[in-house]
């Protein structure tokens, strides 16, 4: 079992520029989630989908922040325009029902 | 609103010693629960969950917690913490389809 992987690790790119981050979640699993972590505000649900439908982009910042699940093994957060408040970890993380999540080791992104 | 509380943000312990992390949640059922530790750098790795049944639940490394439904509690304990524990600890809580973290507990271990 590979489990969840992300890409890129870390990403340094300017402000303005749109960022787009990769998940591959565990093969069988029908919950993705992509969370960011920072000091100030800790560990943040941005968005979840079922069976590759959003069910919950409540915490999703603003309009400049986009996620996709085309297929079951494939998922996108993308940022456009991008801005230095975005850096973060951006954790991706997957389930089968309701057993535990199983998470990435996370994108690093940093915004100049 | 279901919740999630980590009361205490760092706690400091030295190797050896017993540990005992607080995780308290708000909700009219029963959740299902879980701990997660976070290593630097890494992403967050399952310790042990409670679905139902015992209400004390073994996971990985030595780590037990029990699950107190009239406390509304499910506290994370080790009877001896080892230097390669200190980590930052979440509590998670699932009801329907509802997740919720907690703010986590950051562990320094002191030799």
């Amino acid at each position: 079992d590979a489990g969840v992987i992300q890409s890129p690790r870390h990403e340094v790119t300017e402000m303005g520029q749109e960022v787009t981050l990769r998940c591959k979640p565990i093969s069988g699993h029908d919950y993705l989630f992509w969370y960011r972590q920072t000091m100030m505000r800790g560990l943040e649900l941005l968005i979840y989908f079922n069976n590759n439908v959003p069910i919950d982009d409540s915490g999703m910042p603003e309009d400049r922040f986009s996620a996709k699940m085309p297929n079951a093994s494939f998922s996108t957060l993308k940022i456009q325009p991008s801005e230095p408040r975005d850096s973060a970890v951006y954790f991706c993380a997957s389930a089968q029902e309701l057993q535990p999540q199983h998470f990435g080791d996370g994108t690093r992104l940093s915004i100049l | 609103a279901q919740s999630v509380t980590q009361p205490d943000i760092h706690i400091t312990v030295s190797e050896g010693a017993s540990l005992e992390l607080r995780c308290n949640y708000s909700y009219g059922a029963t959740p299902y629960l879980f701990w997660y530790v976070q290593s630097p750098g890494q992403g967050l790795q399952l310790l042990l969950k409670y679905f139902s049944g015992d209400t004390l639940v073994q996971g990985i490394k030595g780590f037990e917690a029990e699950f107190k439904r009239s406390q509304s509690s499910f506290n994370l304990r080790k009877p001896s913490v080892h230097w390669s524990d200190a980590a930052e600890y979440f509590c998670a809580v699932v009801t329907g389809n509802q997740f919720y973290f907690g703010t986590g507990t950051s562990l320094t271990v002191i030799p």
